[in-house]
């Protein structure tokens, strides 16, 4: 168990500019999960994918924002038009099958935007 | 919707007294709750959780909960504090049945004095 990784661990990017991040799940986890957590603030649930099925998706989640996990496996969150409120760290999780199943965090990727 | 509502945002004991963080939560089904800790530059981690069982729970690292329906609380309590439980602790609500999401409080912070 290697744990949940997350890639880039920090982005700086222009507002305007595309960014892509990327989550590995624990490999026998098929939920996956991203969340965003601001300064001060709890993390705030955006999608959840079971395998490539993607099932809930938080009113947070605009049109700039689009989520994948196409085989199930890793999952990428791309971010289009960064504006400085995307500002923030954006956290993945994993979890086995069944009913409350623990999640498991990485550590997260911290996007700054100038 | 689902809420929590963590009373202190932030609380300071010294080290070997007990801790007491206070959690209110607000919902429309039977809730599962937990607490996660989040260490400075580490992923969050699972504490304990509450799922309709005993309602006090025992967590990791002598942490324990009390659900109580009547107070709708579910407070996070230790007997002694000790100075690797200086972090971030956080009170989760889970979103209702067939529900993925959680729903965080805003967190306190437990500071431990020597």
């Amino acid at each position: 168990d290697t744990g949940v990784s997350q890639d880039p661990r920090h982005k700086i990017t222009k507002r305007g500019q595309n960014v892509t991040f990327r989550c590995d799940p624990i490999s026998e986890h098929n939920r996956l999960y991203w969340y965003r957590q601001t300064l001060g603030q709890g993390p705030e649930f955006l999608t959840y994918f079971q395998n490539e099925a993607q099932l809930e998706k938080s009113r947070l989640l605009s049109d700039r924002f689009s989520a994948e996990r196409p085989k199930g496996s890793f999952s990428t969150l791309e971010i289009q038009r960064t504006e400085q409120g995307d500002s923030a760290m954006y956290l993945c999780a994993s979890s086995p099958k069944g009913t409350d199943s623990p999640l498991h965090f990485g550590n997260g990727t911290r996007l700054t935007v100038t | 919707a689902q809420s929590v509502t963590q009373l202190d945002s932030h609380v300071s004991v010294s080290e070997g007294t007990p801790v007491l963080l206070r959690c209110n939560y607000s919902s429309s089904y039977s809730p599962s709750l937990f607490w996660y800790v989040q260490h400075p530059n580490k992923g969050l981690q699972l504490l304990l959780k509450y799922t309709s069982a005993a309602t006090l729970v025992k967590g990791i690292n002598g942490f324990e909960a009390e659900f109580k329906k009547s107070e709708t609380s579910f407070h996070l309590t230790k007997p002694s504090a000790h100075m690797s439980d200086a972090a971030e602790y956080f009170c989760v609500v889970s979103e209702g049945p067939g529900r993925r999401a959680l729903t965080f409080g805003s967190g306190t912070r437990l500071q431990v004095q020597p």
